[in-house]
């Protein structure tokens, strides 16, 4: 089945505390991206990458990183994690038209930060 | 600059009621892709329908059908004969050239509840 998938759904943790968010996509998509989703901001892109060992900031990097070394897995890193950052976190996946394409979207991973 | 406005923030329906949400968009690109996704409760994003800009012939599947008009700068979902399994947030993307083609310009979301 073709999918997106997040790990972990759910996370919460402590301010500070590194951590990873993982992201891997079977379909063979070039393309995938990171958002946040919060209440009264809507869906903000946080980074991108055009492939791999290509990535870039979206409009809300501050705070996370990101690396592409397999075409499949785009994993997001929190490295010191603060509060703000408590979030819905989705990861998508689209073919290598950028987001011209479709982009399909991973369950979500809903991340508290204390 | 691109923008995605959905001035519905909630509708609330009774099931077999045919209900539209309104997307207007602004761009300056010639070329650009419109989208409709939909977030159920349980909070995952799903793709309904792309259209690109050229594309002006609207487009039905099955209860759903989207009518975009460029002349309003329009992208108009609707469900007919709604069904409580319709209950959901749904958001209406933008993605062109203005953008870099590397992100969606995502509304604000229309939730929609649809009544027994």
């Amino acid at each position: 089945e073709a999918q997106v998938t997040q790990n972990p759904r759910y996370l919460i943790t402590v301010t500070g505390k590194k951590l990873t968010v993982t992201c891997s996509q079977n379909m063979n998509h070039e393309y995938m991206s990171w958002y946040r989703q919060d209440p009264g901001l809507g869906l903000r892109q946080i980074y991108y990458s055009m492939n791999v060992e290509v990535t870039d900031k979206g409009d809300v990097p501050e705070g996370y990183k990101v690396s592409r070394k397999e075409k499949r897995n785009f994993p997001l890193i929190l490295e010191s994690p603060s509060p703000n950052q408590t979030s819905l976190y989705f990861c998508a996946s689209g073919k290598g038209g950028g987001s011209t394409d479709t982009q399909y979207f991973g369950p979500g991973t809903r991340l508290t930060v204390l | 600059a691109q923008k995605v406005t959905q001035a519905q923030t909630e509708i609330s329906v009774v099931e077999k009621e045919d209900v539209t949400l309104d997307c207007v968009y602004e761009t300056r690109d010639t070329t650009y892709y419109l989208f409709w996704y939909k977030q159920p409760p349980s909070g995952e994003l799903v793709f309904l329908i792309r259209r690109n800009s050229f594309d002006e012939q609207n487009e039905i599947s099955g209860r759903y059908s989207w009518n975009f008009q460029k002349s309003t700068s329009s992208f108009n979902f609707t469900i007919t004969a709604s069904q409580v399994v319709d209950s959901a947030v749904y958001f209406c993307a933008l993605s062109g050239v203005s953008g870099g083609y590397n992100k969606l310009i995502f509304g604000a979301g229309t939730r929609l509840a649809v009544h027994p």
